[in-house]
């Protein structure tokens, strides 16, 4: 998962393999979460989100989970494929500041 | 393409120098942002612009400036950076600042490097 330090977590993965990419976010009262994929040579890209009063969002190949009691944020990556090789960030915002935070990120490489 | 356009996507300057940087959003938006990205740290924000009206000033260096001449575009201005300014900076924008469902739409980033 996520933290804050000077090595980024990394997940490696064959082809084909579902992927899981945990967060942990900071502020109990975070009231919505991103998921962002950033590739290399290119800006972050949203991929999904989902709100604090829900504890699961699906998209196309992608499920957020969330859970509030302790903080956790997951996203799963069905049929993984090698595009999907990127660097991915959860980001919580602030009810208060309106303000997203993000945070470390996560390297996940595919192998074919 | 995410309708966030930043230029130039490389610039490497001397301490000395003054240079800018550009950003422009095809979106409609009415917020934008700067960030600052280095290597193994969590993306930084710098400063906010909501309806051209500067909201959030993140204790950064007065030798970056940033200007907002309407809703649409978005410039970084750099004077005297230091070594450890070199980084990737980050333009976005959002429908409204400080609301909640926030997404931010990103530029592809301005790799700064300062000799």
């Amino acid at each position: 998962g996520e933290s804050v330090g000077l090595h980024l977590p990394t997940l490696s993965v064959q082809e084909g393999d579902n992927s899981i990419i945990n967060c942990a976010y900071s502020n109990s009262a975070s009231d919505y979460f991103i998921w962002y994929k950033q590739e290399s040579g290119k800006g972050p890209q949203f991929i999904i989100d989902i709100r604090s009063n829900m504890d699961k969002r699906q998209g196309q190949r992608v499920t957020v989970l969330l859970n509030k009691t302790v903080k956790h944020l997951s996203l799963q990556i069905a049929a993984t494929q090698p595009g999907d090789s990127a660097v991915y960030f959860c980001a919580e915002n602030s009810p208060l500041s309106g303000k997203l935070t993000f945070g470390q990120g996560t390297i996940l490489t595919v192998h074919p | 393409e995410t309708g966030v356009t930043q230029t130039p996507r490389h610039l490497v300057m001397g301490m000395t120098n003054k240079k800018s940087l550009k950003c422009e959003q095809h979106l409609g938006h009415n917020a934008m942002y700067w960030y600052k990205q280095s290597a193994k740290k969590p993306l930084e924000l710098m400063f906010v612009y909501s309806l051209e009206e500067r909201v959030e000033n993140n204790s950064v260096p007065s030798r970056f400036s940033p200007e907002c001449p309407n809703s649409s575009h978005l410039f970084l201005h750099l004077h005297t950076l230091q070594p450890e300014d070199s980084a990737l900076y980050l333009c976005a924008s959002s429908l409204h600042a400080g609301q909640a469902k926030n997404i931010q739409y990103f530029g592809a980033g301005t790799r700064l490097s300062v000799l």
